[in-house]
């Protein structure tokens, strides 16, 4: 079956540094991928999403990577500041059927960002 | 993006009581889900909450132990009903917006005793 797992449960980056969170998954099938930042007592918060049809997406200070080879996606903070601790979740979205929608989430980074 | 407000923000229960959680988006949506994150973890999908027919349950989790209910296009409820210390959670609704982004609510950090 389906299955988002995270390979790093604890990421300590120095602050100006780049941060590299990694994300596999099991269904090759799977065609569209989001990233969530968790602060503490907050909800997940949109960071970035990737379709299936792209390998590569940027936004603000961020990038995702996705390897449909090896089912592996990636999100890439650039110079890493203080507010970028928090919890990093991958999810993958229910394939075009009913199960749109319907988030799976890995089991989540907790990035810490030290001076 | 879709702005989403939760009440209440977090309670404290006693064991066999209930809560009901409110769900509040500043505009229509279609699609509505609620999660739990227990503690430490990461979010399962409890249910999606369909406007205007019964919600659809995901695998271990049943209608008379959490009932929702979708009045409407903006608006959902989720009940934990007679609860153990087990359904200490943060509980969060979330929508889909425009290009399919979805959006999640602050959650509501419940604690039972």
């Amino acid at each position: 079956g389906e299955s988002v797992g995270l390979h790093l449960p604890t990421l300590s980056v120095q602050e100006g540094d780049n941060s590299i969170i990694n994300c596999a998954y099991s269904n090759s099938a799977s065609d569209y991928f989001i990233w969530y930042k968790q602060e503490s007592g907050k909800g997940p918060q949109f960071i970035i999403d990737i379709r299936s049809n792209m390998d590569k997406r940027q936004g603000q200070r961020v990038t995702v990577l996705l390897n449909k080879t090896v089912k592996h996606l990636s999100l890439q903070i650039a110079a890493t500041q203080p507010g970028d601790s928090a919890v990093y979740f991958c999810a993958e979205n229910g394939l075009r059927t009913d199960s749109w929608g319907k988030l799976q989430f890995g089991a989540g980074t907790q990035v810490v960002v030290t001076p | 993006s879709a702005v989403i407000s939760q009440k209440p923000s977090r309670d404290i229960c006693q064991r066999g009581t209930s809560l009901t959680i409110q769900c509040q988006v500043d505009s229509q949506v279609t699609m509505m889900f609620w999660y739990r994150q227990q503690p430490g973890q990461s979010l399962t999908l409890i249910a999606t909450a369909n406007q205007g027919s019964e919600a659809t349950y995901e695998s271990g989790f049943v209608i008379d132990k959490f009932p929702i209910s979708r009045p409407n296009l903006t608006f959902s409820t989720l009940t934990v009903s007679n609860m153990s210390p087990e359904d200490s959670s943060i509980y969060l609704c979330s929508v889909v917006g425009g290009q399919e982004t979805q959006y999640f609510g602050p959650g509501t950090r419940l604690l039972v005793l």
